[in-house]
């Protein structure tokens, strides 16, 4: 079975860092590119950023909102992928939500981030 | 960068077919995902690549495009079917590509 899970959020606050984990199973993880996507309250999903498969050389790309403060890394051997947010804001407060394997998505984990 | 557009709401009774929209100039030559979101639950994949659906996923979900729009059909609407509908796509059409959601319709099934 496919399966997906995030876990570090928690709270922050303001200009914190935190990194959260995905830790894959059940799939060629190593084969897969990883993408991590956001919700806010009262907000749509936002796309954060990805990492490519060794393959196509682990290269990443970000949303807008995370250039220069997020990066997006990854442990084939752990089958785990990692989102570093640094500079933290208040807008940074969302369910943060790892997707790979095409179609799976993990559960989510909350950040908020609130002095 | 491209952007995509939905209609905010859909609503239908049950066992009526809702088609939710999605608009947006890379839609023409780049595929369509659509997301299932039900209040306080994970997002789902109910459709990838214009109109593929994973294992597990109702035959009543069905995506289609046409130009730059694309289509999410569900027919014979359920009560459990009520959830917020994202459709994404890339962002550019370079060879390394971003995503881009839209900004989500709320199905509601009266």
């Amino acid at each position: 079975e496919v399966q997906l899970v995030e876990s570090g959020g928690g709270l922050v606050q303001p200009g914190g860092s935190l990194k959260l984990s995905c830790a894959a199973s059940g799939f060629a993880f190593s084969g897969s590119a990883v993408n991590w996507v956001r919700r806010a309250p009262g907000k749509g999903l936002e796309w954060v950023g990805h990492i490519r498969s060794k393959t196509n050389n682990y290269a990443t790309l970000y949303g807008e909102s995370a250039k220069r403060r997020f990066t997006i890394s990854r442990d084939d051997s752990k089958n785990t992928a990692y989102l570093q947010m640094n500079s933290l804001r208040i807008e940074d407060t969302a369910v943060y939500y790892c997707m790979s394997a095409a179609t799976a998505w993990g559960r989510g984990t909350l950040v908020t981030v609130s002095s | 960068s491209y952007e995509l557009t939905q209609p905010p709401a859909v609503s239908v009774s049950p066992g009526q077919t809702a088609r939710i929209t999605c608009s947006g100039d890379g839609l023409a030559k780049l595929y369509t995902y659509w997301y299932q979101q039900r209040p306080g639950q994970a997002p789902v994949t109910v459709i990838y690549k214009d109109k593929e659906r994973p294992p597990g996923i109702p035959e009543r979900f069905s995506g289609s495009t046409s130009g730059k729009r694309a289509t999410l059909t569900i027919t014979g609407v359920q009560t459990e079917d009520e959830a917020d509908y994202f459709c994404q796509s890339s962002d550019t059409a370079d060879s390394h590509r971003g995503w881009v959601f839209g900004g989500g319709t709320y199905l509601t099934v009266l």
